[in-house]
């Protein structure tokens, strides 16, 4: 399966700042995602990062809030906008080859808003 | 809409005991079913998926899961558990019907294992 990287692990920031997280995977791969998991929460898909086109958002996620890119097959941004302390969680991307694949997901990157 | 009901939040067994951790699902075409386990500090490892054919699937570290269409339930099982199993494990079902939720997971809400000495 595909080696995928996700940049920072962790991060503690301020109230009112941005935050950019990275996801790299060694291989192409069709679909990307972004998932937010609150503490002692499961998972919860933010959007789908699609290549070359503006990401498809989940209800209740915005993109001002929460803007992607994702400039080619192997690497997505997700930006954590103008945060406050209830974005506090673990972000996770994760990628599948086709969508008939399972997917297979980064380490996550811990966040937390003082 | 699909979603997903992992009915145990917590569930404690001892070493060597066996497990069965319960999932059910709702989905109005064939689903995609997965397991993943996520240890603390860890992201996400898949350890099985049902797509069709089968319906016992073998995964890794000596995981299986029955999907039975009849109870829309997809419960992982392992006969002896062994304490670096001790994790919190995700039932999800997947989208792969096309539209607009194409590719995507729904997750359970988890259950978290504790395996005593």
């Amino acid at each position: 399966s595909a080696v995928i990287s996700q940049k920072p692990s962790r991060d503690i920031c301020q109230r009112g700042t941005s935050l950019t997280i990275q996801c790299q995977v060694d291989s192409q791969v069709t679909m990307m995602f972004w998932y937010r998991q609150q503490p002692g929460q499961s998972l919860t898909l933010i959007a789908t990062a699609n290549q070359g086109s503006e990401a498809t958002y989940e209800s209740g996620f915005v993109i001002d809030k929460f803007p992607i890119s994702r400039p080619n097959l192997t690497f997505s941004t997700l930006t954590v906008s103008n945060m406050s302390p209830e974005d506090s969680s673990i972000y996770l991307c994760s990628v599948a080859g086709t969508p008939g694949q399972p997917q297979h997901f980064g380490d996550g990157t811990r966040l937390s808003i003082l | 809409a699909q979603s997903v009901t992992q009915p145990d939040i917590h569930i404690t067994v001892s070493e060597g005991a066996s497990l069965e951790l319960r999932c059910n699902y709702s989905y109005g075409a064939t689903p995609y079913l997965f397991w993943y386990v996520q240890s603390p500090g860890q992201g996400l490892q898949l350890l099985l998926k049902y797509f069709s054919g089968d319906t016992l699937v073998q995964g890794i570290k000596g995981f299986e899961a029955e999907f039975k269409r009849s109870q829309s339930s997809f419960n992982l099982r392992k006969p002896s558990v062994h304490w670096s199993d001790a994790a919190e494990y995700f039932c999800a079902v997947g989208a792969y019907a096309g539209g607009t939720s194409y590719g995507k997971l729904t997750f359970g809400q988890g259950t978290i294992l504790t395996v005593h000495p």
